[in-house]
């Protein structure tokens, strides 16, 4: 059974720029989260992705946006980037719809830094 | 955001040592998690709770989701080095509905002394 797995590990990206973050799901899981983690802080909730539409938010700007594909993978898309978006992003996967569907298993983190 | 109270915030104890944590929150929860974070890595998850009262054993590791709904707490027995690292409690609120959402606390950092 493969993990969640995100990529690229670490970016660094300057005020303005635009970037995009990648993860893979846990095998036979449909659903993806992302949260954003500060230093010192718990994981912030994004937004959440089931059958490729967003059905759940944070209290996060629009533009922080995601998309999520027929294969599960997602994507997280950050415009006109600041520098408090220095966290680390973290993409959690679940099976919806079963027993256990609270149980969220988590990628290793995208480390982002703006300059 | 919304964050759950989790304390203690740090702990510096010695090997072989008992360790207690627990998580409040002023809303009713349906389920609660507890999670372990080392250093750059994602949170991993060490229990799960789904009913009020249920007291589950993960190894030297135990957990109960609180009576009141309202509270988690987190016990780990005999510690040893590798237990370092920072604890979060996360958890479904009911007022979420289908939304599912997590509200996690601060974290619970464990230092242990060999």
């Amino acid at each position: 059974e493969t993990g969640v797995t995100q990529s690229p590990t670490h970016l660094i990206k300057t005020r303005g720029q635009q970037v995009t973050l990648r993860c893979s799901s846990q095998s036979g899981h449909n659903t993806v989260s992302w949260y954003q983690q500060a230093l010192g802080q718990g994981p912030q909730f994004i937004f959440q992705y089931y059958r490729e539409e967003e059905n759940g938010r944070g209290n996060f700007p629009p533009r922080f946006s995601g998309l999520q594909f027929p294969n599960y993978s997602s994507e997280l898309n950050v415009n006109a980037l600041e520098l408090d978006d220095s966290a680390l992003y973290l993409c959690a996967s679940r099976s919806s719809g079963r027993a256990g569907a609270d149980e969220q298993f988590f990628g290793p983190g995208t480390r982002l830094t703006v300059l | 955001g919304q964050q759950l109270n989790q304390s203690p915030q740090s702990m510096f104890i010695q090997e072989g040592e008992d360790v207690s944590m627990n998580c409040t929150s002023s809303s009713i929860f349906n389920t609660w998690l507890w999670y372990k974070q080392d250093p750059g890595e994602g949170p991993v998850l060490l229990i799960a709770l789904y009913k009020a009262g249920e007291l589950t054993s993960n190894g030297r590791l135990t957990a109960q989701f609180g009576i009141t709904r309202k509270d988690s707490f987190l016990n780990i027995s005999a510690s040893i080095p590798s237990d370092v690292g920072i604890y979060f409690c996360a958890g479904q609120p009911s007022y979420a509905g289908n939304n599912r959402k997590l509200i996690w606390g601060l974290g619970t950092s464990l230092a242990v002394n060999p």
